[in-house]
């Protein structure tokens, strides 16, 4: 089993430019979730899943899409890149809602937007 | 006021000494899982060790234990018999509210401890 791979590994962006982070799990999860990463920060949500066909605001959403493509995939996108916007950004899945449940985190997609 | 407070930026251990990773919390809600998460150098977040509020015991994972304790809302990491391969960046994060609806799925992150262990 991948677990959770993210595609790509890493990216440069323009400023205004637009793109779409691609994750899928094969663990069977039913949920999954964008974190981002910043500098001396721990993660924040951006967006999350909780089951196929649902998708939800998380802490941080301003700025990106998603879409909930099957229950395998979870793709994250920036319709107009910021240099705020650089970062690292993480997948995540879990079995499902409730706080007993681990996520399992993708490698990460290292951002630039310059 | 943020809710998974880590006050210890950098930690250093000599190998094969126990060390212990502080973790506060803040919450109002009795449901919540309480997890701790190694970052390496090479970036992935790795799930270490989990504890529930209502769990009696304190969890333990080979030489990762987790000591909860609940009154004073700490739950601190604790690595018996460190590595060199136990340096990496520590988060402790919390899931709240079986019953709140959406907040049920965001792990909230503290900013994470730097452990370095020294041969």
């Amino acid at each position: 089993n991948a677990g959770v791979t993210q595609t790509p590994k890493f990216q440069v962006l323009k400023t205004g430019q637009s793109m779409t982070l691609q994750c899928a799990q094969d663990m069977n999860h039913n949920s999954m979730y964008w974190y981002r990463q910043d500098p001396g920060m721990g993660l924040r949500l951006i967006y999350y899943s909780a089951s196929e066909g649902t998708t939800d605001k998380g802490e941080v959403p301003n700025g990106y899409n998603v879409s909930r493509l099957n229950k395998r995939e979870f793709s994250l996108r920036l319709e107009s890149a910021a240099p705020s916007q650089t970062s690292v950004y993480f997948c995540a899945s879990s079995e499902g809602p409730g706080q007993r449940y681990e996520q399992y985190f993708g490698p990460g997609t290292r951002l630039t937007v310059t | 006021a943020q809710k998974i407070t880590q006050t210890q930026p950098g930690m250093f251990v000599q190998e094969k000494e126990a060390v212990t990773l502080d973790c506060t919390y803040d919450t109002s809600d009795p449901s919540y899982g309480l997890f701790w998460y190694k970052q390496p150098s090479s970036g992935e977040m790795i799930f270490l060790i989990y504890q529930g509020s209502y769990d009696q015991q304190n969890a333990t994972e080979g030489r990762y234990s987790l000591n909860f304790q609940k009154a004073r809302k700490s739950a601190n990491l604790v690595i018996s018999a460190s590595q060199l391969g136990d340096s990496a960046m520590y988060f402790c994060a919390m899931r709240e509210g079986w019953n709140s609806g959406g907040s049920n799925y965001k792990l909230t992150f503290g900013k994470g401890t730097l452990l370095t262990v020294n041969p």
